[in-house]
């Protein structure tokens, strides 16, 4: 199993371009989130999924979209980058109700400019 | 929403010391605390965890207590390894249908000293 997977691992964007991170998980986990890591500030969750076709605010929405239409997949959308959106993004995945372990991907490093 | 807060920032032992890292949380409603450690541009990744109808909970050199009614929580690492040297975070969920949306605490950077 290749876990989570995330694309692309670095970026580079400049002020109001779009894009998207993508986030796949292979071990069949219901739950799914993204997560920015800024320094200081621990990981801020996002958004979370607990289904295909579900999904949930986190504690900092605002910028950002995300839709979950298969099992598989989780992609985070930035609808117009903003420099404080440069940050370390995680997506992770967990079984579901039953367990809390939450599966990481390695992290997609942007830098807004 | 729930608070998480977390100390020390930084702490620095030499091997064979203890380390010991707390956690106070907002939300009583929260029933499931995890601990994470990150390793220098790597994926954060569990440790330990402890569910609120647990005072304390041991995995070889590391451990966690609970105290509910001070809604405070730490992890003990006893005979530290230099390996050991991570960033370490806390974290409280209300767990179920809300065990991916965690609350982290600012973290831990954990130095060993051989």
């Amino acid at each position: 199993n290749a876990g989570v997977t995330q694309t692309p691992k670095f970026q580079v964007l400049k002020t109001g371009q779009s894009m998207t991170l993508q986030c796949a998980q292979d071990m069949n986990h219901e739950y799914m989130s993204w997560y920015r890591q800024d320094p200081g500030m621990g990981l801020r969750l996002i958004h979370y999924s607990v289904g295909a076709g579900i999904t949930d605010q986190g504690e900092v929405p605002n910028g950002y979209n995300v839709s979950r239409s298969t099992t598989e997949d989780f992609p985070l959308r930035l609808l117009s980058a903003a420099p404080s959106q440069t940050s370390v993004y995680f997506c992770a995945s967990n079984v579901g109700i039953w367990s809390g372990e939450l599966f990481f991907g390695e992290g997609s490093r942007l830098t807004v400019l | 929403g729930e608070n998480v807060e977390q100390h020390p920032s930084t702490l620095s032992v030499q091997e064979g010391d203890s380390a010991v890292i707390k956690c106070t949380y907002s939300d009583s409603a929260s029933n499931y605390f995890p601990w994470y450690k990150q390793e220098l541009g790597k994926r954060p990744q569990l440790i330990i965890d402890i569910r609120s109808n647990v005072g304390e909970k041991k995995d070889q050199r590391i451990a966690v207590t609970l105290n509910k009614t001070a809604k405070h929580f730490s992890l003990h690492i006893t005979e530290t390894q230099p390996e050991d040297s991570a960033v370490y975070f806390c974290a409280a969920s209300t767990g179920g249908t809300s065990y991916g949306k965690l609350t982290f605490g600012q973290g831990t950077i954990l130095t060993v000293h051989p």
